[in-house]
């Protein structure tokens, strides 16, 4: 198994308050990503890494921001939560944007904002 | 407008018979799809995957099947166990855009001993 863990994996926090999400490797993996996952949508990608310091967004990244300062750390934050992100946040990883382009994932964040 | 769809969120087979999990894309500019296998509480596992370029690809029990025209893809599962149950996520990637995947909805497989 890749070696990658989230933490928190369990949240729960009110609605307005700061949520910061982690996400470590020790794969020495260029990619990272965060998803988050709800009945119906499957997983959509909110931000992703391709490098310290490198990041851009994905499909649903309003509300959300993420930092990148080291390899190996993936930070995921949301200003100020609200009852919509309330969501399984899992962190991916990837060796390189070639080949198959497989992701590994981690073990999963369950954030509930009330 | 969702570019990955698995129009079946459900399906349910006997042991021993084989599983069919059916996926839908739009974007032409796919080129490479995976699938994932996902347990509850776990993060998604990465299963199998298949080149635009190819129609079929095989790993033991498992073979996924590529329909360019249709633009579908189905993954098979021979023959199916009860430690496949489990939710199936297709992906789809496109070409050199940073190897971000777009996600279906999921289908969750239950194998019935």
């Amino acid at each position: 198994d890749a070696g990658i863990t989230q933490s928190p994996r369990h949240k729960v926090t009110e609605t307005g308050t700061p949520v910061t999400l982690r996400c470590h490797q020790t794969e020495n993996h260029r990619y990272m990503y965060w998803y988050r996952q709800d009945p119906g949508h499957g997983l959509r990608l909110i931000h992703y890494s391709y490098g310290v310091k490198d990041t851009d967004k994905g499909e649903v990244s309003d509300g959300y921001s993420v930092s990148r300062s080291k390899t190996e750390d993936f930070l995921l934050t949301l200003e100020s939560a609200t009852s919509s992100q309330t969501s399984v946040y899992f962190c991916a990883i990837s060796e390189s944007g070639q080949g198959i382009g497989e992701q590994y994932f981690g073990p999963g964040t369950r954030l509930t904002v009330t | 407008d969702q570019q990955v769809k698995q129009n079946s969120p459900s399906l349910s087979v006997q042991e021993g018979r084989i599983s069919i999990l059916n996926c839908d894309y739009t974007n032409s500019m796919f080129d490479y799809f995976l699938w994932y296998k996902k347990y509850p509480a776990e993060g998604p596992t990465f299963l199998i995957s298949i080149s635009s370029i190819k129609d079929k690809n095989e790993d033991g029990r498992f073979t996924v099947f590529l329909n360019k025209s249709a633009k579908h893809l189905s993954l098979h599962i021979v023959p199916s166990q009860p430690g496949d149950s489990a939710v199936y996520f297709c992906a789809a990637r496109v070409h050199n855009a940073g190897n971000m995947l777009t996600f279906g909805g999921g289908t969750r497989l239950m194998v019935k001993p």
